[in-house]
């Protein structure tokens, strides 16, 4: 059963525009939503992340929206880059701090 | 420092051969983890440690087996390679404490199965 449920699975882009993720979870005990940035061949890193009692947090081009009431929370990039191109993971973190991964989305910005 | 490392990087195993991914971090953290990326289906939680002498399973555990004796090191081991755990492996570490810790990925080892 796949705790953090995201979409969409693959986004294409024109540069300049605004990417969006989605993602989903049930679990009302999850603490801490990372989302994580991933190039071919790579490990995961960390992109920016947000706690539950707080809407929104943004870091530059990158914004996270969270609604709680909901159980959903967005990356939004703004501006998109071809650097930008890379498969994205929404997380979150359960206690004893295990972390539930999203099933990614792979994101082309076209030039 | 050169973080999170894993060795080796690629690997063809036999059926029912056996293995064992090593992952070392010199960032003194307390967490490590470890988890398999298959096409489509995210990361998944393996096992983990929250400190030297003590793992417990995550998601995906059967199949695998671990070990925490340091705080650097935290090996995976396989002992009857099947081709359903044909996968890429990520090991990571993070510094207790904090709430918000960050998580930091080794590179990953591309694991076949035949």
């Amino acid at each position: 059963q796949q705790q953090v449920k995201q979409s969409p699975q693959s986004l294409i882009v024109q540069k300049g525009g605004i990417s969006i993720i989605n993602c989903a979870y049930e679990n009302t005990a999850f603490d801490y939503f990372p989302w994580y940035q991933q190039f071919p061949g790579k490990g995961p890193a960390l992109l920016i992340a947000i706690r539950p009692d707080v809407s929104e947090k943004k870091e530059g081009r990158f914004t996270i929206s969270f609604n709680k009431s909901a159980k959903q929370f967005s990356l939004h990039i703004m501006d998109s880059q071809p650097g930008d191109s890379a498969t994205y993971f929404c997380a979150a973190r359960a206690t004893g701090n295990q972390f539930y991964f999203g099933t990614g989305t792979s994101l082309t910005v076209i030039p | 420092n050169a973080g999170v490392t894993q060795t080796p990087k690629f690997r063809i195993l036999k059926i029912g051969q056996s293995m064992t991914l090593q992952c070392a971090q010199d960032m003194n953290h307390n967490y490590m983890y470890w988890y398999r990326q298959d096409p489509g289906m995210g990361l998944k939680l393996i096992y983990y440690s929250v400190g030297a002498g003590i793992t417990d399973k995550g998601e995906v555990p059967n199949g695998y087996n671990v070990s925490r004796s340091t705080t650097e090191d935290f090996p995976l081991r396989l002992e009857l390679a099947a081709p359903s755990q044909t996968s890429v492996y990520f090991c990571a570490s993070k510094l207790a404490g904090g709430m918000y810790n960050e998580q930091f990925f080794g590179p990953g080892t591309r694991l076949t199965v035949l």
